[in-house]
């Protein structure tokens, strides 16, 4: 399904703390899931995916984790930068042949204070 | 140089209009998206075309039409314009594997009077 929320949820993190991002999916046959950050007036940049088989991986600086029991992800951003304030979407893939279906999360915008 | 490139950034229009976006890839994917997003940042697929042939229409309403002339161009046609129209419309293209991220333009801003 598909998250609509009325507000925007909000994270406040000093500058050089960890932060963690969750986010509940809707489909178990999901089999692809993706991490996007969006800053103001730019579009969805990829950040980091995960495949079903998997619970966790890792980039520079972030690691997502994912719980298929509880249906949940999470973005973890280590030792924040002010270019991590952002809003940050998980997004669940219940693709076709020839095409992905993203269905987005509602997006959670990430303020990293100095 | 930008990898996904929509045009025009900013469109203002009385409702009735008809307007048109532009898309255009040089990635060299085969696969190209239009997605909307509304003003509390819900972001959500309308159309996907692969090499040209559409494989995704969402519940998008008739008046919305895209055109895909080849695969490195998607465009986003729209017919007498409503208020409910007014949002950001997203571009986005991947390559043909299945698990490969989507790469999106910057949008383009439609607001209409």
């Amino acid at each position: 399904g598909e998250s609509v929320g009325l507000h925007l949820p909000t994270l406040s993190v000093q500058e050089g703390d960890n932060s963690i991002i969750n986010c509940a999916y809707s489909n178990s046959a999901s089999d692809y899931f993706i991490w996007y950050k969006q800053e103001s007036g730019k579009g969805p940049q990829f950040i980091i995916d995960i495949r079903s088989n998997m619970d966790k991986r890792q980039g520079q600086r972030v690691t997502v984790l994912l719980n298929k029991t509880v249906k949940h992800l999470s973005l973890q951003i280590a030792a924040t930068q002010p270019g991590d304030s952002a809003v940050y979407f998980c997004a669940e893939n219940l693709g076709i042949q020839g095409a992905q279906k993203l269905v987005f999360g509602q997006g959670t915008r990430l303020t990293i204070n100095p | 140089d930008t990898a996904v490139s929509q045009t025009p950034k900013y469109l203002v229009t009385q409702m009735g209009n008809d307007k048109s976006i532009k898309c255009e890839q040089n990635l060299g994917h085969d696969t190209m998206y239009w997605y909307k997003q509304d003003s509390k940042k819900f972001l959500k697929i309308m159309f996907s075309y692969n090499n040209k042939e559409l494989i995704i229409n969402e519940t998008v309403p008739n008046r919305f039409s895209p055109k895909s002339p080849d695969k490195a161009h998607l465009n986003l046609h729209i017919n007498s314009l409503e208020l409910g129209d007014s949002a950001v419309y997203f571009c986005a293209s991947n390559s043909p594997n299945y698990n490969s991220p989507l790469h999106f333009g910057n949008g383009t801003r439609l607001t209409v009077t």
